[in-house]
Order: C-alpha cells, then structure tokens, then sequence
C-alpha cells in the first residue's frame, strides 16, 4: 500500500542552524502538507501546497519556514534559523486532489526535530 | 471557527471490553470528520472519515463512529479491546471538506488496554 515517507526520522541541531525536513509523498497525490506536534500538545497544521505554491497557511508558518516541492518527489520543509521552540515532530501529508476526498490526508511517519 | 474537544485525555480498558473515545466538534460548514490513531514511534493512521454519506462510520479494526450532529458529536467506539488498540487517538475537523485545508486535531486520548 502507497505511503508517505519521511527523513530523517529523528533530526538534532545547534540554535540558529538551518534545518531540512524531507518527505515523499504518496506519488498519484497533488496536495501536501506540513504540521507539527510539539510534545505535549496538539498536532498543528503549519502549510498546505499545490501546484507548486502555498495554498493556505497558518500563524505559526512565518518567514523563517519554507515549502518546495524541488523535483517530481520531493517536498521540503526548510527552518532558516531554529529557535528551541522549534523542536517538535514534524508531519508531512499528502491527499489526491478531488473535492470528495481531497481532504482525506495521509500523514507520514515524522521527524523528531531537537533543537539544542 | 472549528474545534474539536476530546473530553478524555486517558482511556482504561480491560481486554475483550467496550472501547468509547468521545469527541465533541464545532464547526460552521458540513464538517467532514475523521479518526486518526498514532501508535507509539508511528506516523498517524486514518481510521475511519465521516463525509455525511452515513451516520454511522465504520473503519479498520472493528472501530465506527457514529455522528450525530444534534449533540455535535463523534464519539468512537469498538466492541471489544484488543491489546494492539493502546496507542493515541485523535478526532479531526475539516476545515472546508476540500483539498487543500488544514486538518484541525484533537488534543488526543491515550487508550491503555490491560489484559
């Protein structure tokens, strides 16, 4: 069965540092989506992507986050400069792109991200 | 604006029990609502949508849902724990019912199944 995979698994970085989150959605699929579950908290929707732009995102996806779906697979998530609230587990998603189902979303495994 | 209120943050059950995970929702719009269950060191796994076709839901496992939009609610049940039930569960709103829209979670219920 298709599934969204996700890398790294588990990703520690140093305050300030750039960060790259990777995720291959599932291939016939043409939304996708970034959240984010700080521990202890709910699973927040950061970002929702199609057709090569941002089609919707929330308060807490501000300049230092960015989307790009750099090849037919791919699509990243880049921190510019982490902050220790950062540290989270990070899901991506994917959902197919008519309006009956579309918004069933089908997430990734996740990426623990440590910021020290 | 959407929410979702699961009214339990821990679950007890005995195996070979009923399971109940209650959740309240507000939304302006038909929602479409969903069960998603998170295992430990595991992504999240959609266990049933409701997409106002049915009432009752029913998804893998053996769980359904049933909703009822009087008392705003989705509560999950299943009729008998089994072990491999103990993860986390999450009930979810769609913003808009379409592509594209953020998912808005639950703060989750931890089931604990003992045997």
């Amino acid at each position: 069965e298709p599934e969204v995979t996700q890398t790294p698994s588990h990703q520690v970085t140093q305050m300030g540092q750039e960060v790259i989150l990777r995720c291959v959605p599932i291939s016939n699929h043409l939304y996708f989506y970034w959240y984010r579950q700080i521990l202890g908290q709910k699973v927040e929707f950061l970002v929702s992507f199609y057709n090569n732009e941002i089609s919707e995102k929330s308060e807490i996806f501000d300049d230092q986050f960015s989307v790009e779906r750099p090849d037919g697979s791919n699509f990243t998530l880049k921190i510019r400069s982490t902050k220790l609230e950062d540290s989270a587990m990070y899901f991506c998603a994917s959902s197919e792109e008519t309006s009956f189902v579309g918004d069933t979303q089908y997430f990734g495994p996740g990426t623990r991200l440590t910021v020290l | 604006a959407q929410s979702v209120t699961q009214l339990d943050s821990h679950v007890s059950v005995s195996e070979g029990t009923p399971v109940l995970l209650r959740c309240n929702y507000s939304s302006s719009y038909s929602p479409s609502l969903f069960w998603y269950v998170q295992h430990p060191n595991k992504g999240l796994q959609l266990l049933l949508k409701y997409t106002s076709a049915a009432t009752l839901v029913k998804g893998i496992n053996g769980f359904e849902a049933e909703f009822k939009k009087s008392e705003t609610s989705f509560h999950l049940t299943k009729p008998s724990a089994h072990m491999s039930d103990a993860a986390e569960y999450f009930c979810v709103v769609s913003e808009r019912g379409q592509a594209g829209t953020a998912l808005i979670f639950g703060k989750g219920t931890t089931l604990s199944v003992s045997s």
